[in-house]
């Protein structure tokens, strides 16, 4: 089954405490993504990864940090979370830009005190 | 620059009314995507249609249809005979083709509640 994981589901963590969501794909897709959904501003693009060791800023990519080792990984980073991360996160998977949908994983709900 | 409109930020229906949701887009390009997605209450995104911008046909899926016209930029969604069911935050979505990231951008999202 095409799938696209994300751990953990929820989290609550206080400012400072350095975390990793973790996002996995089983389509061998070389797109991936991160979103974070906040109330009223819908999904916005935090990372994107074109291929491994290719990742580069979407649009709101202060305080989060990427890596793309290998394929089917793609973790976001909080190096030092505060109150203005706390947020929905969504990875997504992509075969190819204008090749058909976005495959998001269930997103993980983060809470930063 | 590319934008998504939704300009109906909650609507609310009693059951087995129809009910239609707004999505105007903005994008430079000619070829583009668009993009509706549906996230109930449980929080997973689900995919409902992709339809690309040379396609304006029409496109009915059971209670669920979309209209696509071009000259007003516009990518409406009408759910026919609502139900409970379809209680959830729809998402309608752009990718252009000048994106080679595959990034769609998003609007706000549209609360839609269906009361029985």
């Amino acid at each position: 089954e095409a799938q696209v994981t994300q751990n953990p589901r929820y989290l609550i963590t206080v400012t400072g405490k350095k975390l990793t969501v973790t996002c996995s794909q089983n389509m061998n897709h070389e797109y991936m993504s991160w979103y974070r959904q906040d109330p009223g501003l819908g999904l916005r693009q935090i990372y994107y990864s074109m291929n491994v060791e290719v990742t580069d800023k979407g649009d709101v990519p202060e305080g989060y940090k990427v890596s793309r080792k290998e394929k089917r990984n793609f973790p976001l980073i909080l190096e030092s979370p505060s109150p203005n991360q706390t947020s929905l996160y969504f990875c997504a998977s992509h075969r190819g830009a204008n090749t058909g949908e976005l495959f998001f994983g269930e997103g993980s709900r983060l809470t930063v005190l | 620059a590319q934008k998504v409109t939704q300009a109906q930020t909650e609507i609310s229906v009693v059951e087995k009314e129809d009910v239609t949701l707004d999505c105007v887009y903005e994008t430079r390009d000619t070829t583009y995507y668009l993009f509706w997605y549906k996230q109930p209450p449980s929080g997973e995104l689900v995919f409902l249609i992709r339809r690309n911008s040379f396609d304006e046909q029409n496109e009915i899926s059971g209670r669920y249809s979309w209209n696509f016209q071009k000259s007003t930029s516009s990518f409406n969604f009408t759910i026919t005979a609502s139900q409970v069911v379809d209680s959830a935050v729809y998402f309608c979505a752009l990718e252009d083709r000048g994106s080679t990231l595959g990034r769609l951008y998003f609007g706000r999202g549209t609360q839609l509640t269906v009361w029985p």
